[in-house]
């Protein structure tokens, strides 16, 4: 089975700071998507972004970006300009059928 | 469209009872999947229905179970309850068509149950 480690528990920042938040995963799969998903303090999770295993190239959405290395199996997941709504737990989830996800980092921006 | 809504949203059950949740997916989508969520142990997979077959299945026992029907729409159930049983339930829909991996999947607000 499929193993993803978010090794931050808890990260603070100021707003307009900017942060990333880290994801390692196993897998034995050669091909697959990860993603990434905010759970607010509703508690409803809500899709972030989605990368594909075979597509290395790095995006930006907007204050989002994701830098993704198949060699050493990291999905981070970078928010710049931090805002006070997105404290939030964030959730790196690498999708199979197997679902997994990782135990979350919980992001408090402070105004 | 409508998101995805799951009743009841707060249930409090004794041990030993069972409970029945409902999950309705988005308009459209085939795939609906059941997760549990817990301080102790995250977020854990229960299993996924498509087409009103279990596609998927995570490492739960039998005491789980879940079903889904034409329109759907899908429940779960956990007979004979165990104070370890108190979880967010989580339910989440996806168009399914190309499997659990790919699509994004999309959350309803939960169900939160508490055993006493």
């Amino acid at each position: 089975a499929q193993k993803v480690t978010q090794a931050q528990t808890e990260i603070s920042v100021v707003e307009k700071e900017d942060v990333t938040l880290d994801c390692v995963y196993e897998t034995r799969d050669t091909t697959y998507y990860l993603f990434w998903y905010k759970q607010p303090p509703s508690g409803e999770l809500v899709f972030l972004i989605r990368r594909n295993s075979f597509d290395e190239q790095n995006e930006i959405s907007g204050r989002y970006s994701w830098n993704f290395q198949k060699s050493t199996s990291s999905f981070n997941f970078t928010i710049t300009a931090s805002q006070v709504v997105d404290s939030a737990v964030y959730f790196c989830a690498p999708h199979n059928n197997d679902m997994r996800f990782g135990a979350g980092t919980r992001l408090t921006v402070k105004p | 469209k409508a998101g995805v809504t799951q009743t009841p949203r707060y249930l409090i059950k004794t041990r030993g009872q069972q409970v029945t949740l409902s999950c309705s997916p988005i308009s459209g989508h085939r795939s609906v999947s059941w997760y549990q969520q817990t301080p102790g142990q995250g977020l854990q997979f229960l299993f996924e229905y498509f087409s009103e077959t279990q596609r998927n299945k995570g490492n739960f026992p039998g005491r789980f179970s879940g079903r889904q029907f034409s329109n759907s729409r899908s429940e779960m159930n956990v007979s004979t309850l165990e104070l370890g049983d108190s979880a967010l339930y989580l339910c989440a829909s996806s168009p399914g068509l190309a499997g659990l991996s790919y699509n994004e999947q999309f959350f309803g607000p939960g169900t939160r149950l508490t055993v006493l």
